[in-house]
């Protein structure tokens, strides 16, 4: 069972750089998300998807771009990596997202990223 | 704006301590509320589901409990195993929060053999 898998599971980047971090499910979900975790902070919601073609901004979208062209994907991309974007990222998805549906939503195993 | 609160923030028990970790939110216009874990260096994993019409769920040695009125949910941990030390997180999706789960700061526990 995949689940929510996500790559790469480690990066180094140095300011200025452009890179994707990759995160696919094999559940059909419609909603499909980008968090990034940072101590002190917990948990912030960057970018969200309902379904394919649709997007919308979470807590902290700056620096980061999105799209969702297929319901098993759901890529994130830094167009230029900042040091202020080192951390732990994470995608998750649920089948429901609205107050008729809302699901259980599962997590994949992380990207930590460093920017030097 | 919804705010969610663990307390407390870390917990050291010996084991086969029952033991209970609290979460607190702000707006009880919730849909729902789920409890995760997470493992050092690890993602986190769904532990219960509890839909806003539910007062309670359980899973082997966990329960939690909703209390919407109050803005409270319990994670109550029977027999509490070396096994059980991570941290735990519960999230609430709600209705304010657009389409967006809201996460507490998250209860880090060690269980002592």
């Amino acid at each position: 069972n995949a689940g929510v898998t996500q790559t790469p599971k480690f990066q180094v980047l140095k300011t200025g750089q452009s890179m994707t971090l990759q995160c696919a499910q094999d559940m059909n979900h419609e909603y499909m998300s980008w968090y990034r975790q940072d101590p002190g902070m917990g948990l912030r919601l960057i970018h969200y998807s309902v379904g394919a073609g649709i997007t919308d901004q979470g807590e902290v979208p700056n620096g980061y771009n999105v799209s969702r062209s297929t319901t098993e994907d759901f890529p994130l991309r830094l167009l230029s990596a900042a040091p202020s974007q080192t951390s732990v990222y994470f995608c998750a998805s649920s089948y429901g997202w609205s107050k008729a549906n809302t699901g259980e939503l599962f997590f994949g195993e992380g990207s930590r990223l460093t920017v030097l | 704006k919804q705010e969610v609160t663990q307390i407390p923030a870390a917990l050291s028990v010996p084991e086969g301590e029952n033991l209970v970790l609290n979460c607190s939110f702000t707006d009880s216009a919730i849909y729902n509320l789920q409890w995760f874990r997470q493992d050092p260096g690890k993602g986190l994993t769904s532990l219960l589901l509890i839909q806003s019409s539910q007062r309670e769920q359980t899973s082997g040695r966990l329960n939690a409990s909703l209390d919407k009125s109050s803005g409270r949910s319990t994670l109550y941990i029977a027999a509490s195993q070396p096994g059980d030390s991570a941290t735990y997180l519960c999230a609430v999706w709600a209705n304010n929060a657009g389409n967006m789960l809201t996460f507490g700061g998250g209860t880090r526990l060690m269980v002592k053999p």
